[in-house]
């Protein structure tokens, strides 16, 4: 299953309202998972189910959709999140990522 | 406190071999799912694969099957992948991550592979 993020590169500043699209070439149902990956440093799971809040994570980020479309939205953005960010589909194997979405400072 | 630690990185010519080794602590080791996650140097994250609490059920990625295992030890709280006929695509940092996807996901700092002569 290919899934494909949109934009790949985002700027922003601080206070937006920001979206990113996570589209799969076909169903995941809900087996959806998005990830902030800081510059050197492992991935933080932000949600997972499409749309549940991992804990820890701050409310400002949501996520829905389920099927092939999905979105990540940070309600308001804040400076610790100019990151990349990642979903993956774990409904099939072999489980795959999308190629990431970098938001910047605008 | 949950704790990965990933050794066994390094620098391998094309078509060696490397056994990654993954040191779990803080948590029922043996309770988890435990998978290998990759990222090639400037690169995205790419699944690499991923082993039952028991170790009775295992996936791969295409581009390594026949090529990596991964393994567990429960006794010894380790996870490993043994990589044979490395290609210079699969220099990456490795991740051991335990719960990938799921509550409580927890991941390693990262070993460095490289496969070059």
């Amino acid at each position: 299953i290919q899934m494909t993020q949109s934009p790949s590169t985002l700027s922003a500043s601080v206070g937006d309202r920001v979206t990113i699209t996570c589209r799969a070439s076909q169903s995941v149902s809900s087996w959806l998972a998005w990830y902030q990956q800081k510059p050197g440093k492992a991935p933080n799971l932000l949600i997972y189910q499409a749309s549940s809040l991992e804990t820890g994570v701050p409310s400002r980020f949501s996520g829905s959709g389920s099927g092939t479309e999905f979105t990540l939205t940070i309600s308001s953005l804040q400076p610790d999140d100019f990151a990349t960010y990642y979903c993956q589909q774990y409904n099939s194997y072999p489980w795959t990522f999308g190629q990431g979405t970098k938001v910047e400072i605008k | 406190e949950v704790q990965l630690v990933e050794s066994g990185g390094g620098l391998v010519q094309p078509g060696g071999s490397l056994r990654l080794s993954c040191a779990a602590s803080g948590f029922t080791f043996s309770g988890y799912w435990m998978s290998w996650v990759r990222q090639a140097p400037g690169k995205g994250l790419e699944w690499v694969a991923n082993i039952k609490h028991d170790g009775s059920e295992k996936y791969y990625v295409d581009s390594v099957k026949g090529r990596f295992t991964i393994s567990r030890d429960n006794a010894k709280n380790s996870l490993y992948l043994q990589m044979n006929s490395l290609r210079a695509e699969d220099t990456a940092v490795y991740y051991c991550v335990k719960s990938l996807a799921a509550p409580q996901e927890y991941w390693g700092q990262g070993t460095l592979v490289t496969v070059s002569s």
